[in-house]
């Protein structure tokens, strides 16, 4: 596609239930980064995809969270057993490999209730 | 600690003003990208400078890299209303591309 697609837009959920956040990058975009952004707050990073290798996770707050991409495309973050300091917006970008500019999604706005 | 740190953390300003935004970083970088956010959703680039350059510019954008300091500003001329948004500086410290943001600075600027 022409941008970073992230889905669902807006997702609320109950606390303790798992949820997955979609990520489809533009294509041929070799890297792809997961932040998250609580209100008001800057961007906080959460991992890295290089091709479908996570070689940096560091940002991944607790065992809760995980991530994979397949096909060096679709990236999928889940959640499980959500907690309410979860809510957040989260957002995936990606870019060329290296040092480009990065292409953010819409990001999705995530209420854990 | 963040890397990317910005000041103000608000401004606001009048239309047709410049307004200079300020970002400070920790660790040496490969390069240091600024992003604008409308409506707290996904942020659009700016431009990046890399650590060997010193000035860029891109429309009414201009952009400083001071790397004794470990400082960058970003200076929008004429400013617009639709200039509006929440501006990051992100410090690019590493090989892969990860940037490091700050809390960013919410600009407005009144017609």
């Amino acid at each position: 596609g022409a941008g970073v697609s992230q889905s669902p837009s807006n997702k609320v959920t109950e606390k303790g239930k798992d949820v997955e956040l979609r990520c489809d990058p533009i294509s041929g975009h070799t890297a792809l980064y997961w932040y998250r952004q609580r209100l008001g707050q800057g961007l906080e990073f959460l991992i890295y995809f290089q091709g479908n290798s996570a070689p940096d996770k560091s940002g991944l707050p607790s065992d809760r969270f995980s991530a994979e991409r397949t096909g060096e495309s679709v990236s999928t973050l889940t959640i499980q057993r959500t907690q309410q300091e979860d809510s957040a917006v989260y957002l995936c970008a990606s870019s060329q490999q290296g040092n480009y500019g990065y292409t953010f999604g819409s990001g999705t706005r995530l209420t854990v209730v | 600690s963040q890397q990317g740190e910005e000041d103000p953390q608000a401004l606001s300003i009048q239309e047709g003003e410049n307004a200079t935004m300020n970002c400070s970083y920790k660790t040496s970088i490969n390069n240091l990208q600024w992003y604008r956010q409308n409506s707290g959703r996904g942020l659009v680039h700016l431009i990046l400078i890399r650590s060997n350059e010193r000035e860029k510019h891109s429309g009414r954008l201009r952009v400083t890299l001071d790397t004794s300091k470990k400082s960058s500003s970003l200076l929008i001329t004429a400013s617009r209303a639709a200039d509006t948004a929440s501006y990051f500086c992100g410090a690019g410290g590493t090989s892969y591309g990860k940037l490091t943001f700050g809390q960013g600075t919410i600009l407005t600027v009144h017609p």
